[in-house]
């Protein structure tokens, strides 16, 4: 039992490059989310999906889409990439079990030069 | 919309201490859960201790425990014993709905941190 996986841990971009980030969850969970961090802030939504099949936009979609392959995997893709987009991004699914927890990857560094 | 605070963005404890965090939050809801989580260097978020709001004990979990006043709209963690291990940043979050656990009610909003330090 992995948990939540993410790949690439740490990715370097060009202005303009595209990119997807992965994400995979082996704990049979509904719900997925997409977050980024930067320094000095807390963690913000990208984007969510409540199931397979569904995704919706969070606080901080701009230049981002999701797909939501199959119940484990929830992808990113960064078709564009921008300096602002440097940040560290983290995948995170829920269970009903424990007080609703979030369980998150181990994170990847994101850096658009 | 509801928002979290944490007023320090730096800590800093003498090794076998006790140190406090504060969190405070805004919301007009009645039922919801509260958060801490740990994230060390390595960035893995790790769940410290959770709060239901309906609940009026306050939660412990060995060296961590809460002060959990919900008229004050306040969530402080309170760590005990501090370990070199405990330097970390410590993040309050907050998650709006404990109905349908999916979908944006799933959503944690968080606080921007603080970064405590353990001196030996």
């Amino acid at each position: 039992n992995a948990g939540v996986t993410q790949t690439p841990k740490f990715q370097v971009l060009k202005t303009g490059q595209s990119m997807t980030l992965q994400c995979a969850q082996d704990m049979n969970h509904n719900s997925m989310y997409w977050y980024r961090q930067d320094p000095g802030m807390g963690l913000r939504l990208i984007y969510y999906s409540a199931s397979e099949g569904t995704t919706d936009k969070g606080e901080v979609p701009n230049g981002y889409n999701v797909s939501r392959l199959n119940k484990r995997e929830f992808s990113l893709r960064l078709e564009s990439a921008a300096p602002s987009q440097t940040s560290v991004y983290f995948c995170a699914s829920i269970t009903r079990d424990r007080g609703y927890e979030q369980y998150f990857g181990p994170g990847t560094r994101l850096t658009v030069t | 919309a509801q928002t979290v605070t944490q007023s320090q963005p730096e800590m800093s404890v003498q090794e076998a201490e006790t140190v406090t965090l504060s969190c405070t939050y805004d919301t007009s809801e009645s039922d919801y859960y509260l958060f801490w989580y740990k994230q060390p260097p390595s960035r893995q978020m790790i769940l410290v201790i959770r709060q239901e709001a309906y609940k009026q004990q306050n939660a412990t979990e060995n060296r961590f425990s809460v002060n959990f006043q919900k008229a004050a709209k306040s969530f402080s963690l309170k760590i005990s014993d501090s370990q070199l291990g405990d330097a970390a940043m410590y993040f309050c979050a907050y998650r709006p709905s404990q109905g349908w656990y999916g979908g944006s009610q799933g959503n944690l909003i968080f606080g921007k941190g603080t970064k405590l330090s353990v001196k030996p």
